[in-house]
């Protein structure tokens, strides 16, 4: 089935440890998003690509890195993780044509020591 | 900006019919989109409005009014199953998908 595929579902990295995060789609979708979703939050847009054109939101710190590779990977790089950055990080994609739905991964747990 | 408003919570009774209300100011606005969430799990996509009106599909049904920026979610036949957290969000002008801060809907027996 296509869909949109987050490694892994659960990690753990240190204080200060950079950590990679990523997410892979079968879809062909144009964009890719990463979310922040914190407990009983709404999801944070951090920043999405359109094709190669990233897009980054006003307030993401500039810990959070993205790499775009080719059409179906995307990556999040968190420089120096932080307590506060201990989350969910959800991916989606969205076909930029229609784009009225948000497809989402599973999700990664991310949990600072 | 973007500014989207929902109850934080509502609890209704197996069998019943529910309405979330979704109010938003938008510096640009192509439709509102409703996700369920449930814990520990990814959105779901549930609806998608671009025009004023009613949207159906199945027991959940979805209305815009653009002219007062407002939106609801309508849940019949409300099934334990339906409990979750659920999420209006903005399909704005640069291809994103803004959330609401969710509302978490309680079924009880």
């Amino acid at each position: 089935d296509a869909m949109v595929i987050q490694n892994p579902r659960y990690q753990v990295t240190q204080f200060g440890k950079p950590v990679t995060l990523s997410c892979s789609q079968t879809l062909n979708h144009n964009v890719m998003y990463w979310y922040q979703q914190k407990s009983s939050q709404a999801p944070k847009l951090l920043f999405h690509y359109y094709d190669k054109d990233f897009n980054n939101e006003a307030d993401t710190p500039d810990n959070f890195q993205s790499r775009r590779p080719n059409t179906s990977f995307c990556f999040l790089d968190i420089r120096s993780p932080g307590l506060g950055d201990a989350a969910m990080y959800l991916c989606a994609t969205s076909s930029g044509q229609k784009n009225t739905e948000a497809f989402f991964g599973q999700g990664t747990r991310l949990t600072v020591v | 900006g973007q500014s989207l408003e929902q109850p934080s919570e509502v609890t209704a009774v197996e069998g019943a019919i529910v309405q979330i209300n979704c109010t938003y100011q938008t510096s640009g606005f192509y439709g509102l989109s409703w996700y369920q969430q449930h814990d520990g799990g990814a959105p779901t996509f549930l609806s998608y409005n671009a025009l004023d009106g009613l949207e159906e599909t199945g027991r959940f049904s979805s209305f815009l009014s653009r002219s007062d920026s407002y939106g609801y979610l309508l849940l019949q036949e409300l099934q334990m199953k339906d409990s979750a957290s659920y999420f209006c969000a903005v399909r704005d002008y640069g291809q994103n998908f803004v959330f609401g801060p969710g509302t978490r809907l309680s079924v009880l027996p």
